[in-house]
């Protein structure tokens, strides 16, 4: 069974520009969860889909926005970029019961120069 | 409100000694808790997890963890560490119901060295 995949894997972007990741979930997974990993604020809840519903957000600023495909791949964008959304954007998968583990995918290296 | 406390920043064992990564949380909600193990440049893979079943859980490659509801501790052991143990490891908790249900908070992290 293939995991989660992220792409791009590395990514550089200058400050005002818009960005956009894309995680494709384990299949039959129908919940993704994006987080935001920093050296400073460590792991961080961005947001989380379920059946293409925002079911859970963190306390992110509006630049940061997400969606879920009918297949269940997710994309998230962040729209002008700022130096400090430099993090590591890693992606996890599960089967959507609210307390079970969350499978996470490699991650996406997003630098904001 | 859920918040997890990892206790040490950083240890470092030798190889074949116990590791000892503390943890402590606090939870609205019974919880259900995780370690995640993240080697360098990879994403997050799971270690255990307590679900309200046995306290004392079994993980991947040789830990397990104890939930210790009277201490709101679950901390993380391996009686035998191993080079390829070095990693850094978070703790994890999330509520069985409320409004954030299903979302996962982190601890800071533990960084794990084991020296030769």
């Amino acid at each position: 069974k293939a995991g989660v995949t992220q792409t791009p894997r590395y990514l550089i972007k200058t400050r005002g520009q818009q960005v956009t990741l894309s995680c494709s979930p384990i299949s039959g997974h129908r919940s993704v969860s994006w987080y935001q990993q920093t050296p400073g604020q460590g792991l961080q809840f961005l947001f989380e889909y379920f059946s293409e519903t925002q079911r859970n957000k963190g306390n992110f600023p509006g630049r940061f926005s997400g969606r879920q495909f009918s297949n269940s791949r997710s994309e998230m964008n962040v729209s002008t970029l700022e130096l400090g959304d430099s993090a590591l954007y890693l992606c996890a998968s599960s089967g959507g019961t609210r307390n079970g583990e969350q499978f996470f995918g490699p991650g996406t290296r997003l630098t904001v120069l | 409100a859920q918040s997890v406390t990892q206790l040490d920043s950083h240890v470092s064992v030798s190889e074949g000694t116990p590791v000892l990564l503390r943890c402590n949380y606090s939870s609205s909600y019974s919880p259900s808790l995780f370690w995640y193990v993240q080697h360098p440049n990879k994403g997050l893979q799971l270690l255990l997890k307590y679900t309200s079943a046995a306290t004392l859980v079994k993980g991947i490659n040789g830990f397990e963890a104890e939930f210790k509801k009277s201490e709101t501790s679950f901390h993380l052991t391996k009686p035998s560490a191993h080079m390829s143990d070095a990693a850094e490891y978070f703790c994890v908790v999330t509520p069985d119901r409320g409004s954030t249900l299903g979302r996962l908070y982190f601890g800071r992290g533990t960084q794990l060295t084991v020296w030769p």
